[in-house]
């Protein structure tokens, strides 16, 4: 199956600072990527929907200028959740639809954010 | 509103014996379904998925049934494996009318498979 990458895998920060995350598909383009975040023993809640070359799609509640995504090219996406606060803290993740299979989405493995 | 529905929060079953994930949804708009499952930690893994235009579909031990009458899919492994406790994660897909190939999840059915 297609593979999706996430890094960092976790990450540790401090309140106010701003924190990168890359999403990469491995083996097929994307046009489109989606980010989410998981609370505990919760479901995946969308945050916004990604496509490459123009400005992502929030979902109704998202703070775009708190998340900031930019999808540059065909493989890679990036989130940026800035000035972090301990609220933020999540497990953040993200999928990439291959566009040759359907609506099927591929997940990357997760980015474990934690701000102190 | 929950669009898409997993009203058991977990199952337990005998390792060798049938598991049977049910899934129901309530958008008459949704097309295209899939079952992940998903460990801890990680992201959700892509099982099985199937058409609005077939009523099954078959992948090695696991079967998604789609009744869309009863909007209404499972998803039945078999034999069960100790290795198959995860959760397991319903969504649904819109392929047309502008969705953007939005997935809508359920909250999930925790598996576990007992030795």
């Amino acid at each position: 199956g297609a593979v999706v990458s996430q890094h960092p895998s976790r990450v540790i920060c401090k309140s106010g600072t701003s924190v990168k995350i890359e999403c990469r598909s491995l083996d097929f383009q994307a046009t489109t990527m989606f980010w989410y975040r998981q609370f505990p023993k919760k479901s995946l809640m969308l945050m916004a929907t990604s496509n490459e070359g123009s400005k992502a799609t929030y979902e109704q509640g998202v703070e775009k200028d708190k998340f900031l995504i930019n999808h540059a090219s065909l493989t890679l996406s990036t989130l940026t959740v800035t000035s972090a606060h301990p609220e933020d803290s999540s497990f953040y993740i993200c999928s990439a639809r291959d566009p040759t299979s359907t609506d099927t989405q591929y997940f990357g493995p997760g980015t474990r954010l934690t701000v102190l | 509103d929950q669009q898409v529905k997993q009203n058991s929060p977990s199952l337990s079953v005998q390792e060798g014996r049938i598991s049977i994930l049910n899934c129901d949804y309530t958008n008459s708009m949704f097309d295209y379904f899939l079952w992940y499952k998903k460990y801890p930690a990680e992201g959700p893994t892509f099982l099985i998925s199937i058409s609005s235009i077939k009523d099954k579909n078959e992948d090695g031990r696991f079967t998604v049934f789609l009744n869309k009458s009863a909007k209404h899919l499972s998803l039945h492994i078999v034999p069960s494996q100790p290795g198959d406790s995860a959760v397991y994660f319903c969504a649904a897909s819109a392929t047309s009318g502008g969705s953007n190939y939005k997935l809508t999840f359920g909250k999930g059915t925790l598996l576990t498979v007992n030795p």
